[in-house]
């Protein structure tokens, strides 16, 4: 099975900050890997899927990057808004996995 | 546009089953084309990846096979979870999702959530 972990756990960041979370595969998944955020009480939503491509309406200060075991998520300008969780999944092979989760708070 | 819409008991007894289900509007299940699955959130903790329904076959986390059986209502467009022996740690929010191949196969729509809670 993989596993995925991601880092850090939690980060402090400040309104303007350019904030990176990583997410490392425990095998490669090629570009099989997709990024959700979710705020507290809601469903998580799709950020990027296949690593880096954008989901629609998503604002574009959101960028992911990597292949193979590496996968990073870029907030280049964090916004109020963006204050919360952040998870990776990896969706090459069943059974699916998701990371840990990495909380963006002020 | 796609919705997805959770129901079921927010109260199970331990050793009993937790049996959900996703009302599907908007779209098919009758479709071969979307995996759809559920996903779920104990209290304060990340997702864990449940199971998938694609084509007629399904997918389990191994950590819950034993106990999990996800299967398809096309006449009434609706997919169900059963979770036999719950305990405490069973208490969770399920989501059910459908992951998309025009999106990576990530889960692009998600119901709202339901809590469910195992305890006597």
């Amino acid at each position: 099975d993989i596993q995925m972990t991601q880092s850090p756990s939690s980060v402090s960041a400040s309104v303007g900050d350019r904030v990176t979370i990583t997410c490392r595969a425990s095998q490669g998944i090629s570009s099989s890997l997709a990024w959700y955020q979710q705020k507290p009480g809601k469903a998580p939503e799709v950020l990027i899927y296949a690593a880096s491509s954008l989901q629609s309406g998503v604002p574009s200060r959101f960028s992911g990057s990597g292949s193979g075991t590496d996968f990073t998520l870029t907030i280049s300008s964090l916004q109020p808004e963006d204050f919360a969780t952040y998870y990776c999944q990896q969706v090459y092979s069943f059974p699916l996995a998701f990371g840990q989760g990495t909380k963006v708070a002020i | 546009q796609l919705q997805l819409q959770e129901s079921g008991p927010g109260l199970v007894k331990p050793s009993e089953t937790l049996s959900l289900t996703c009302a599907v509007s908007g779209g098919s299940l009758s479709s071969s084309y979307y995996y759809w699955g559920w996903i779920r959130q104990p209290p304060g903790k990340g997702l864990e990846w449940i199971g998938s329904l694609y084509s007629g076959n399904s997918y389990y986390n191994p950590s819950l096979k034993s106990r999990v059986t996800i299967s398809v209502d096309t006449s009434k467009n609706q997919f169900s979870l059963k979770l036999s022996s719950v305990t405490a740690a069973d208490t969770a929010v399920y989501y059910c999702a459908r992951r998309d191949p025009e999106r990576g196969y990530s889960y692009a729509y998600w119901g709202q959530g339901t809590l469910v809670t195992v305890s006597s």
